[in-house]
């Protein structure tokens, strides 16, 4: 079955530096990939996703993503954090034959001055 | 564009009442729309999928009885929660699918459920 794994619960950085949240996932062949992010008491809104081609997704909100398949990841970086970026960010694969996602369990970030 | 709206916000009700959330996409015709469950600082736990016309497909582990879900048209889909209790609180989000591409589903803003 197919699993999709976020590291990291929790992620601390400053303004300006860059960011890392690492995702992998667990599927046979080229999975559909997406990022979310969730602001306090937000729906998710869809920050980038992966089908095909370029494996260097460029997203909103100065978001990018890349997609490793040797290392089953696709982790979303960002060159330099702002305040407004803290939130929860959720990765996700398409279920396989399925309109379904599969969620992790998402990583909070927190954004200090 | 692909704006999907929820309904309402927030709300509080009493042990034993139904609650109905709406979920509206606003500028497409949503042929599947999704419900999920989300947990204080979790993450989203599919809850069902509903296809304009036809009865609602109920992950393993929920309950149809309770979670009455109706999906009457392209743009509405409805979950009544049944004879809600204090563990049915919760943050309920929906999504919706406008058949264009592939599992790119849109989010509504959620709901927050409270029993008392």
């Amino acid at each position: 079955a197919q699993s999709v794994t976020q590291p990291d619960i929790h992620i601390t950085v400053s303004e300006g530096a860059s960011l890392e949240l690492r995702c992998n996932y667990s599927y046979g062949a080229t999975p559909y990939l997406f990022w979310y992010v969730q602001s306090p008491g937000q729906g998710l809104q869809l920050l980038l996703k992966y089908f095909s081609g370029d494996t260097l997704v460029q997203g909103i909100k100065g978001f990018e993503a890349e997609f490793k398949r040797s290392q089953s990841s696709f982790n979303l970086r960002k060159p330099s954090v702002h305040w407004s970026d803290a939130a929860e960010y959720f990765c996700a694969v398409g279920e396989d034959g399925t309109d379904k996602l599969i969620f992790g369990t998402g990583t909070r970030l927190q954004v200090f001055p | 564009g692909a704006v999907v709206s929820q309904h309402p916000s927030r709300v509080i009700c009493k042990s034993g009442t139904s609650v109905k959330i709406e979920c509206r996409s606003l500028d497409f015709q949503a042929t599947t729309m999704f419900w999920y469950r989300q947990f204080p600082k979790q993450s989203l736990m599919l809850m069902a999928t509903s296809n304009e016309g036809s009865k609602a497909t109920y992950e393993q582990g929920v309950e149809k009885d309770k979670f009455l879900i109706n999906h009457a048209s392209l743009t509405l889909s409805t979950l009544t929660v049944t004879s809600a209790h204090p563990e049915d609180s919760s943050f309920y989000i929906c999504s919706a699918r406008d058949g264009r591409g592939y599992n790119e589903q849109f989010f509504g803003p959620g709901t927050r459920l409270t029993v008392l």
